[in-house]
């Protein structure tokens, strides 16, 4: 499976300030995804990257405060802007191939936000 | 009713047993599913995927039940090392619909 790199691992912000996650693959995947993770709770999609086009959002997420850019196969970011303390959570970035299969997870962001 | 719903658990399970856990789901017209592992502060990793009746990989079982809307996971002879969450993830299905449906997990715990 592709191997997915995600940038930065981890990191501490201040509230009211934005920080712009990487996710970089090896190979060109047809879908990349972005989710949340909060401690003790599964994974909430946020959005779908999609190439050369705005992301596709779910609800309760919006462009504004999760800016998206995937400028082609291989690379997208997640921007998370005006951060306040419940925007702490794991940012994860997964790669998909087709409809029926699985996704592949990066190693994740974990972001705490003072 | 929650789409997918598991047992958060957590499974205390002494090492060498066998232990199994269900998922289940609401929409019949799902169309794949998949069981992810994460160990704690990890990505998730793909244990299994289950398109038909079930699937088998070494000491991991699992098993759809598509007229109950269940999957299950068996794990014989349970390592140290299987603790983690499992987490149960359901495929709504259809080109135009491929959005993955998480559950929030069962936690299990080996214990030597």
């Amino acid at each position: 499976s592709a191997v997915i790199s995600q940038k930065p691992s981890r990191d501490i912000c201040q509230r009211g300030t934005s920080l712009t996650i990487q996710c970089q693959v090896d190979s060109q995947v047809t879908m990349m995804f972005w989710y949340r993770q909060q401690p003790g709770q599964s994974l909430t999609l946020i959005a779908t990257a999609n190439q050369g086009s705005e992301a596709t959002y779910e609800s309760g997420f919006v462009i504004d405060k999760f800016p998206i850019s995937r400028p082609n196969l291989t690379f997208s970011t997640l921007t998370v802007s005006n951060m306040s303390p419940e925007d702490s959570s794991i940012y994860l970035c997964s790669v998909g191939t087709y409809w029926d299969q699985p996704q592949h997870f990066g190693d994740g962001t974990r972001l705490s936000i003072l | 009713r929650k789409e997918v719903e598991q047992d958060p658990g957590p499974f205390n399970v002494p090492e060498g047993a066998t232990v199994a856990f269900n998922c289940t789901y609401s929409n019949s017209a799902s169309q794949s599913f998949f069981w992810y592992r994460q160990d704690c502060r990890k990505e998730p990793k793909l244990l299994m995927s289950v398109y038909s009746s079930g699937n088998e990989d070494g000491r991991f079982t699992a098993q759809l039940n598509r007229a109950s809307q269940y999957i299950s996971l068996l794990i014989r002879d349970s390592k140290l090392s299987d603790s983690a969450t499992y987490l149960c993830v359901v495929n709504l299905g259809g080109d135009s619909n491929y959005q993955l449906i998480w559950g929030a997990g069962t936690k299990l715990i080996i214990k030597p």
